[in-house]
């Protein structure tokens, strides 16, 4: 059961350049989500997915795209990125564990370390 | 908006106890905690829902004040184990992500 797989693990990029990211989860779940991690800064939500073909932004969604064209997949894009996308990025899929709202938790992957020069 | 850790980080040693605490600016909904290992992915510990409740996980447990819109993360007699950075996430009635606070490192040591 591989849960939420996450490519690639690392990556160095120049500035200017485009790369994807991809997640994958075996789970069947609905909800999808990009976050990235920074010292200091914690976990910031980029952008999600609620189903296939769906789309949102997040806390700081600028430089990013993201698309969702099967349920079980969800790219975060950068076309051209920044020293300041220097950072690691998680994925993470919801499981709904209950009926109330609010009810769930998080699948996270084992992240992509990406550096731009 | 991100909800607010205290304290960033605390030093234990190993058997003493420690408390994380979780505010938010924003009426909320759930409270979720996490922990994430060094060079690992963030794990989930439990979830508090509206209505005050408290849940135990181990030697772990928590609880959510809605009305102070605060949470509380306790860990009782501490285990080498537990060090890691611990996260927490909050949610909004109607909403469908999880917006977590910049984290709390702790570390135990024997």
């Amino acid at each position: 059961n591989a849960g939420v797989t996450q490519t690639p693990k690392f990556r160095v990029l120049k500035t200017g350049q485009s790369m994807t990211l991809l997640c994958a989860q075996d789970m069947n779940h609905e909800y999808m989500y990009w976050y990235r991690q920074d010292p200091g800064m914690g976990l910031r939500l980029i952008h999600y997915s609620v189903g296939e073909g769906t789309t949102a932004k997040g806390e700081v969604p600028d430089g990013y795209n993201v698309s969702r064209l099967k349920k079980q997949n969800f790219l975060l894009g950068l076309e051209s990125a920044a020293p300041s996308q220097t950072s690691v990025y998680f994925c993470a899929s919801r499981l709904r564990t209950g009926i109330q709202e609010g009810n769930e938790k998080l699948f996270f992957g084992s992240g992509t370390q990406l550096s731009v020069l | 908006q991100q909800p607010v850790q205290s304290p960033q980080a605390v030093i234990l040693r190993e058997g003493e106890d420690a408390v994380i605490n979780c505010s938010s600016s924003k009426a909320l909904y759930s409270v979720h905690w996490y922990r994430q290992k060094h060079g690992e992915a963030p794990v989930f510990l439990m979830i508090l829902l509206k209505g005050g409740e408290q849940k135990g996980h181990d030697k772990i447990s928590a609880s959510f004040n809605e009305k102070k819109q605060q949470s509380s993360l306790y860990l009782t007699a501490s285990q080498l184990s537990y060090s890691g950075t611990y996260f927490c996430g909050t949610g909004s009635t109607g909403g469908f992500k999880t917006i977590f606070g910049a984290g709390t490192r702790l570390f135990v040591k024997a």
